[in-house]
């Protein structure tokens, strides 16, 4: 149990569709990210939101944004949805500024999108 | 993507038998991480390296940042059951995790009755 929680858990979606993923992070974390795991492969980074501000971004196309909270939750937003986006997309957050847990990221149980 | 050289894909074994797996990078990383991800759920943080040489245990599981910061193995002694899963390196840059984890593409673990 990491104490990040992401919903929903399993949504299909129509090509050409907008989906909107949503995730609550650990207590006390101040810093979420965003990755995308297609199946037989490991996660792939999309982004990481620090202060309600994107402060990071893999390859990924700006199809692909986001949003961070006060409370430090985050919302994953991906507009005209391809068929190559079904994968597992996962949260993790952390804490910024602390060497013994600021690189220690945390996941969620991830967020199975399918596009039809 | 980038991603980082994992081995072995998959392994199987017997109860009882140590596991070694082990990841390389072409280029350097300051923090590696090991995370376990089971079907069906998120990876779990199994150990956690700072600085290069350093050897960190978390019970049965022991792993190594390598002196080079361009490699880190693990290893698991007397495996169970429960162990089955898949086991994923991941390596980050930066302090701040800007730049986000790179993976491996997973070592499948697999121990026969």
């Amino acid at each position: 149990e990491t104490g990040v929680t992401q919903s929903p858990t399993h949504l299909i979606k129509t090509r050409g569709q907008q989906v909107t993923l949503r995730c609550s992070s650990q207590s006390g974390h101040n810093t979420v990210s965003w990755y995308q795991q297609a199946l037989g492969q490991g996660p792939q980074f999309i982004f990481q939101y620090y202060r309600e501000e994107e402060n990071g971004r893999g390859n990924f196309p700006p199809r692909f944004s986001g949003l961070q909270f006060p409370n430090y939750s985050s919302e994953l937003n991906v507009n005209a949805l391809e068929l190559d986006d079904s994968a597992l997309y996962l949260c993790a957050s952390s804490l910024a500024g602390s060497r013994s847990s600021g690189n220690t990221i945390y996941f969620g149980e991830g967020s199975w999108l399918t596009v039809v | 993507g980038q991603q980082l050289n994992q081995s072995p894909q998959s392994m199987f074994i017997q109860e009882g038998e140590d596991v070694s797996m082990n990841c390389t990078s072409s280029s350097i990383f300051n923090t590696w991480l090991w995370y376990k991800q089971e079907p069906g759920e998120g990876p779990v943080l199994l150990i956690a390296l700072y600085k290069a040489g350093e050897l960190t245990s978390n019970g049965r599981l022991t792993a190594q940042f390598g002196i080079t910061r361009k490699d880190s193995f693990l290893n698991i002694s007397a495996s169970i059951p429960s162990d089955v899963g898949i086991y994923f390196c991941a390596g980050q840059v930066s302090g701040g995790g800007a730049d986000g984890l790179t993976f491996g593409k997973g070592t499948h673990l697999i121990i026969q009755p």
